[in-house]
Protein backbone atom coordinates (compact mmCIF):
# COMPACT_ATOMS: atom_id res chain seq x y z
CA UNK A 1 0.00 0.00 0.00
CA UNK A 2 1.22 3.60 -0.14
CA UNK A 3 1.81 5.40 3.13
CA UNK A 4 2.70 9.05 3.78
CA UNK A 5 3.56 9.48 7.93
CA UNK A 6 3.31 13.23 9.44
CA UNK A 7 3.64 14.41 13.12
CA UNK A 8 -0.16 15.54 13.83
CA UNK A 9 0.76 18.32 15.83
CA UNK A 10 3.53 20.64 16.90
CA UNK A 11 4.00 23.91 18.81
CA UNK A 12 6.88 25.73 18.43
CA UNK A 13 8.02 29.70 19.71
CA UNK A 14 7.53 32.79 17.31
CA UNK A 15 11.19 33.81 15.99
CA UNK A 16 12.61 30.06 16.38
CA UNK A 17 12.91 27.39 13.76
CA UNK A 18 11.02 23.96 13.25
CA UNK A 19 11.36 21.08 11.18
CA UNK A 20 8.30 18.91 10.13
CA UNK A 21 9.52 15.70 8.95
CA UNK A 22 7.28 13.34 6.37
CA UNK A 23 8.22 9.99 5.80
CA UNK A 24 6.71 7.89 2.82
CA UNK A 25 6.11 4.82 1.39
CA UNK A 26 4.92 4.51 -2.44
CA UNK A 27 4.38 2.59 -5.28
CA UNK A 28 7.22 4.49 -7.43
CA UNK A 29 8.03 8.06 -6.89
CA UNK A 30 8.28 11.38 -9.05
CA UNK A 31 8.55 13.88 -6.41
CA UNK A 32 7.61 15.08 -3.75
CA UNK A 33 5.52 18.56 -2.59
CA UNK A 34 4.83 21.00 0.43
CA UNK A 35 1.54 22.91 1.16
CA UNK A 36 0.43 25.22 3.40
CA UNK A 37 -3.13 25.31 4.20
CA UNK A 38 -4.61 27.68 6.77
CA UNK A 39 -7.99 26.75 8.59
CA UNK A 40 -10.56 26.86 6.16
CA UNK A 41 -8.75 27.76 3.07
CA UNK A 42 -7.48 26.38 0.41
CA UNK A 43 -3.81 24.79 0.26
CA UNK A 44 -0.79 27.01 -1.42
CA UNK A 45 1.83 25.26 -2.79
CA UNK A 46 5.52 25.72 -0.73
CA UNK A 47 8.06 23.25 -2.75
CA UNK A 48 8.61 20.46 -5.11
CA UNK A 49 11.74 18.26 -4.73
CA UNK A 50 13.06 15.28 -6.37
CA UNK A 51 16.73 15.09 -5.77
CA UNK A 52 18.42 14.48 -3.18
CA UNK A 53 19.54 17.61 -1.70
CA UNK A 54 17.98 20.86 0.51
CA UNK A 55 15.88 23.59 -1.37
CA UNK A 56 15.80 27.16 0.33
CA UNK A 57 13.20 29.77 -0.23
CA UNK A 58 13.50 32.86 1.79
CA UNK A 59 12.35 31.63 5.09
CA UNK A 60 11.12 27.96 4.16
CA UNK A 61 13.78 24.93 3.34
CA UNK A 62 12.38 21.67 2.02
CA UNK A 63 15.18 18.47 1.92
CA UNK A 64 14.62 15.08 0.41
CA UNK A 65 16.21 12.27 0.71
CA UNK A 66 14.89 9.18 -1.79
CA UNK A 67 17.02 6.18 -0.50
CA UNK A 68 15.32 7.19 3.09
CA UNK A 69 11.81 7.67 1.70
CA UNK A 70 12.37 11.20 4.11
CA UNK A 71 11.49 14.62 3.62
CA UNK A 72 11.68 17.63 5.91
CA UNK A 73 10.25 21.43 5.80
CA UNK A 74 12.33 23.47 7.39
CA UNK A 75 10.69 26.77 9.11
CA UNK A 76 12.83 29.45 10.07
CA UNK A 77 12.09 32.87 12.18
CA UNK A 78 9.04 31.58 12.98
CA UNK A 79 5.88 34.29 12.89
CA UNK A 80 2.22 34.05 13.78
CA UNK A 81 0.85 33.41 10.31
CA UNK A 82 2.82 30.51 10.04
CA UNK A 83 0.49 28.95 11.90
CA UNK A 84 -1.30 26.25 9.59
CA UNK A 85 -1.33 22.93 8.92
CA UNK A 86 1.39 22.04 6.44
CA UNK A 87 0.61 18.81 4.32
CA UNK A 88 3.18 16.43 2.63
CA UNK A 89 2.22 14.76 -0.79
CA UNK A 90 3.99 12.45 -2.95
CA UNK A 91 4.07 11.51 -6.87
CA UNK A 92 3.75 8.20 -7.52
CA UNK A 93 4.49 6.10 -10.70
CA UNK A 94 1.02 7.35 -11.91
CA UNK A 95 1.57 11.04 -11.16
CA UNK A 96 -0.87 10.68 -8.85
CA UNK A 97 -0.85 12.70 -5.76
CA UNK A 98 -0.48 10.65 -2.39
CA UNK A 99 -1.72 12.71 0.35
CA UNK A 100 0.08 13.06 3.86
CA UNK A 101 -2.37 13.69 7.10
CA UNK A 102 -1.19 16.79 7.31
CA UNK A 103 0.95 18.02 10.36
CA UNK A 104 -0.82 21.23 12.37
CA UNK A 105 1.66 23.85 13.73
CA UNK A 106 0.98 25.80 16.53
CA UNK A 107 3.33 29.35 17.11
CA UNK A 108 2.87 30.72 20.70
CA UNK A 109 4.37 34.15 21.05
CA UNK B 1 -0.80 34.76 -11.79
CA UNK B 2 -1.65 31.47 -10.23
CA UNK B 3 -4.73 32.10 -9.16
CA UNK B 4 -8.33 29.81 -9.48
CA UNK B 5 -11.35 30.83 -8.58
CA UNK B 6 -14.08 29.41 -7.09
CA UNK B 7 -17.88 30.24 -6.54
CA UNK B 8 -19.91 30.30 -4.51
CA UNK B 9 -17.72 30.68 -1.08
CA UNK B 10 -20.64 29.65 1.06
CA UNK B 11 -23.61 27.50 -0.10
CA UNK B 12 -26.39 25.90 1.86
CA UNK B 13 -28.40 23.18 0.27
CA UNK B 14 -31.09 20.21 1.31
CA UNK B 15 -31.10 16.89 0.17
CA UNK B 16 -33.57 17.52 -2.96
CA UNK B 17 -31.89 20.48 -4.23
CA UNK B 18 -30.03 20.48 -7.07
CA UNK B 19 -26.66 23.30 -7.26
CA UNK B 20 -23.88 23.39 -9.36
CA UNK B 21 -20.01 24.61 -8.07
CA UNK B 22 -17.71 26.47 -10.22
CA UNK B 23 -14.65 26.63 -11.00
CA UNK B 24 -12.09 29.21 -13.75
CA UNK B 25 -8.87 28.99 -14.52
CA UNK B 26 -6.83 31.87 -16.53
CA UNK B 27 -3.44 30.15 -16.65
CA UNK B 28 -3.65 27.72 -19.49
CA UNK B 29 -3.97 24.95 -17.21
CA UNK B 30 -4.48 21.74 -19.16
CA UNK B 31 -5.15 19.65 -16.28
CA UNK B 32 -8.32 20.69 -13.52
CA UNK B 33 -9.39 18.40 -10.38
CA UNK B 34 -11.98 18.72 -8.00
CA UNK B 35 -11.64 17.75 -4.37
CA UNK B 36 -13.67 16.96 -1.40
CA UNK B 37 -12.17 17.88 1.84
CA UNK B 38 -13.17 17.30 5.20
CA UNK B 39 -12.19 18.91 8.70
CA UNK B 40 -8.33 17.99 9.92
CA UNK B 41 -8.00 15.49 6.89
CA UNK B 42 -6.16 16.20 3.65
CA UNK B 43 -7.69 16.42 0.43
CA UNK B 44 -9.41 13.54 -1.63
CA UNK B 45 -8.76 13.58 -5.56
CA UNK B 46 -12.68 13.16 -7.13
CA UNK B 47 -12.47 13.97 -10.31
CA UNK B 48 -9.36 15.28 -13.03
CA UNK B 49 -9.78 16.48 -16.20
CA UNK B 50 -6.90 16.22 -18.70
CA UNK B 51 -7.61 18.10 -22.02
CA UNK B 52 -10.95 18.73 -20.95
CA UNK B 53 -11.69 14.96 -20.98
CA UNK B 54 -12.60 13.33 -17.99
CA UNK B 55 -9.43 11.11 -17.34
CA UNK B 56 -9.97 10.11 -13.64
CA UNK B 57 -13.30 9.61 -11.82
CA UNK B 58 -12.29 8.00 -7.90
CA UNK B 59 -15.62 6.13 -7.97
CA UNK B 60 -17.60 9.10 -6.82
CA UNK B 61 -21.06 8.67 -6.35
CA UNK B 62 -23.59 9.63 -9.23
CA UNK B 63 -24.57 12.36 -7.40
CA UNK B 64 -21.75 14.41 -7.95
CA UNK B 65 -21.35 15.28 -11.67
CA UNK B 66 -18.57 17.09 -12.79
CA UNK B 67 -18.48 19.35 -16.10
CA UNK B 68 -15.60 20.90 -18.28
CA UNK B 69 -17.64 23.42 -20.48
CA UNK B 70 -14.36 24.38 -22.03
CA UNK B 71 -9.88 23.96 -20.89
CA UNK B 72 -11.03 27.46 -18.55
CA UNK B 73 -13.77 25.86 -16.62
CA UNK B 74 -14.75 23.05 -14.71
CA UNK B 75 -18.22 22.53 -13.17
CA UNK B 76 -19.38 20.04 -9.92
CA UNK B 77 -23.70 19.52 -10.69
CA UNK B 78 -24.78 18.24 -7.24
CA UNK B 79 -27.99 16.67 -6.70
CA UNK B 80 -29.81 14.74 -3.52
CA UNK B 81 -26.76 15.07 -1.84
CA UNK B 82 -26.27 13.35 1.67
CA UNK B 83 -25.49 15.33 5.16
CA UNK B 84 -22.34 13.52 5.03
CA UNK B 85 -21.12 15.03 2.02
CA UNK B 86 -20.88 18.32 3.73
CA UNK B 87 -17.32 19.04 3.15
CA UNK B 88 -14.82 22.39 1.85
CA UNK B 89 -15.16 21.41 -2.23
CA UNK B 90 -11.08 22.32 -3.62
CA UNK B 91 -10.84 22.65 -6.96
CA UNK B 92 -6.98 22.53 -8.79
CA UNK B 93 -5.26 23.24 -11.60
CA UNK B 94 -2.44 22.34 -13.38
CA UNK B 95 -0.32 22.31 -16.40
CA UNK B 96 -0.06 18.87 -17.97
CA UNK B 97 -1.26 15.69 -16.02
CA UNK B 98 1.69 13.93 -17.06
CA UNK B 99 4.85 15.29 -15.32
CA UNK B 100 6.42 15.07 -11.57
CA UNK B 101 6.72 18.92 -11.26
CA UNK B 102 3.43 19.51 -12.52
CA UNK B 103 1.98 21.73 -9.89
CA UNK B 104 -1.51 21.89 -8.63
CA UNK B 105 -2.79 25.50 -7.58
CA UNK B 106 -5.77 25.24 -5.62
CA UNK B 107 -8.78 27.73 -6.05
CA UNK B 108 -10.15 28.75 -2.11
CA UNK B 109 -12.93 26.41 -2.36
CA UNK B 110 -16.71 26.33 -1.80
CA UNK B 111 -18.24 25.11 1.76
CA UNK B 112 -20.80 23.23 1.68
CA UNK B 113 -23.31 22.55 3.92
CA UNK B 114 -26.07 19.90 3.73
CA UNK B 115 -28.89 20.11 5.78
Amino acid sequence: GQNIDQPTEMTATEGAIVQINCTYQTSGFNGLFWYQQHAGEAPTFLSYNVLDGLEEKGRFSSFLSRSKGYSYLLLKELQMKDSASYLCAVKDSNYQLIWGAGTKLIIKP
Amino acid sequence: DTEVTQTPKHLVMGMTNKKSLKCEQHMGHRAMYWYKQKAKKPPELMFVYSYEKLSINESVPSRFSPECPNSSLLNLHLHALQPEDSALYLCASSQDEGTGSDTQYFGPGTRLTVL
